[in-house]
């Protein structure tokens, strides 16, 4: 069964710091998305990562994917504090028709000013 | 304009009830999904249709029911209402190309 582990599950930072989420799984995928969060709301897309050694940047959000080590890395650069939310991270094992999204636990970013 | 929407919003109703949740997506996607948030906001995956064929069916009690009355509507009814049904549920789809998943807005379900 995979199994896809997030860290850390709460994170709270100051503004214009920089910091690293972990998102680590134990079945061979090489596909996984970010989603972020926001309170009440529904999941928005951030990234979509479909090969090893992938990296994709977005404003001050990057993130990469190392399928041999199965780790993908959300880098935040210089918080803000609109980038509050929670971000998950989704290992998909493809099926025939569609897919299989298996999620992580979130991670729930506050930056404080 | 909306891509995945969902209906209702919100829904409160006794336990023993029997409810429906409605889902529909305007991006012509083949594939489309339900997914259950429970209150640590875990997200797990329930079922999954494409071209109105159940694909992904996971362990979940067969009191929810899924319909697909035609590749851009999926719905879930779902039996004898429990506590532990009170979760968000989210309908999601996705076309061929990077199987990247849109999701609706979610259905916010308080079973009391």
């Amino acid at each position: 069964e995979l199994k896809v582990e997030q860290n850390p599950l709460f994170l709270s930072m100051q503004e214009g710091k920089n910091y690293t989420i972990y998102c680590n799984y134990s079945t061979t995928s090489d596909r996984l998305y970010w989603y972020r969060q926001d309170p009440g709301k529904s999941l928005e897309s951030l990234f979509v990562l479909l090969s090893n050694g992938a990296v994709k940047q977005e404003g001050r959000l990057m993130a990469s994917l190392d399928t041999k080590a199965r780790l993908s890395t959300l880098h935040i650069t210089a918080a803000v504090h609109d980038l509050s939310a929670t971000y998950f991270c989704a290992v998909d094992l493809e099926e025939t028709s569609g897919s299989r999204l298996t999620f992580g636990e979130g991670t729930q970013l506050t930056v404080n000013p | 304009d909306t891509a995945v929407s969902q209906t209702p919003k919100y829904l409160v109703t006794q336990m023993g009830n029997d409810k429906s949740i409605k889902c529909e997506q305007n991006l012509g996607h083949d594939t489309m999904y339900w997914y259950k948030q429970d209150s640590k906001k875990f997200l797990k995956i329930m079922f999954s249709y494409n071209n109105k064929e159940l694909i992904i069916n996971e362990t979940v009690p067969n009191r929810f029911s899924p319909k697909s009355p035609d590749k851009a509507h999926l719905n879930l009814h779902i039996n004898s209402l429990e506590l532990g049904d009170s979760a968000v549920y989210f309908c999601a789809s996705s076309g061929r190309e990077g199987y990247e998943q849109y999701f609706g807005p979610g259905t916010r379900l308080t079973v009391t």
